[in-house]
């Protein structure tokens, strides 16, 4: 069964803190993402990588940054956290786009990790 | 540019009845469409996808989604409600395949209630 895992469930941090977060796929997917879910908002995305060490900003790059050094591990990165960024963070992946068909669209999500910064 | 509009962030049904969430798309090209479902304390997984072969999509767990494109549409529907069926659907747009990256288009979510 394919997976991606996202390393934490459930996390407590205070503002100005540093924050990882890890991804891991088992899938040899191409495109990894980083997303943040907020009520009402739906999903909005920070982050993708489409390969080892590229990375491209998403609609809310901002106080956030990644890091790709492997193909399976993607990590989102909060530098300072501060409260207003409290939330559900979603990882995912998709096979690249160089491969076609359907497969290229279809995105596998992690159980998400909430993270709460007091 | 592409977008999403989920009609109604909560819907409530009945068990057995039917089930209809609402999903309008904009896009400059017909698109690919989908309908993922998010279960309590996890992750999204796919329910199902057009991708232009049919017009009528069937899904798992009995769902189905009908794209018109007259309508700029892609509904959800399921006959006969169940109580696992409690969950937030999201609906989501990606341009056809090109050169680079496209990205996916979220809509806000529905959250279905089926009431016993």
């Amino acid at each position: 069964d394919v997976k991606v895992t996202q390393s934490s469930r459930y996390l407590v941090k205070r503002t100005g803190e540093k924050v990882f977060l890890e991804c891991v796929q088992d899938m040899d997917h191409e495109n990894m993402f980083w997303y943040r879910q907020d009520p009402g908002l739906g999903l909005r995305l920070i982050y993708f990588s489409y390969d080892v060490k590229m990375k491209e900003k998403g609609d809310i790059p901002e106080g956030y940054s990644v890091s790709r050094e492997k193909k399976e591990r993607f990590s989102l990165i909060l530098e300072s956290a501060s409260t207003n960024q409290t939330s559900m963070y979603l990882c995912a992946s998709s096979q690249g786009t160089g491969t076609g068909g359907v497969g290229a669209n279809v995105l596998t999500f992690g159980a998400g990790s909430r993270l709460t910064v007091l | 540019a592409q977008s999403v509009t989920q009609l109604g962030s909560h819907v409530s049904v009945s068990e057995g009845a039917l089930v209809l969430l609402r999903c309008n798309y904009s896009s400059s090209v017909p698109p690919y469409l989908f309908w993922y479902v998010q279960y309590p304390n996890q992750g999204l997984q796919l329910l199902l996808k057009y991708t232009s072969a049919a017009t009528l999509v069937k899904g798992i767990n009995g769902f189905e989604a009908e794209f018109k494109k007259s309508e700029t549409s892609f509904h959800l529907t399921k006959p006969s409600a169940h109580m696992s069926d409690a969950a937030e659907y999201f609906c989501a747009v990606k341009p056809p395949l090109g050169g680079g990256y496209q990205k996916v288009t979220f809509g806000t979510g529905t959250k279905l209630q089926v009431i016993p």
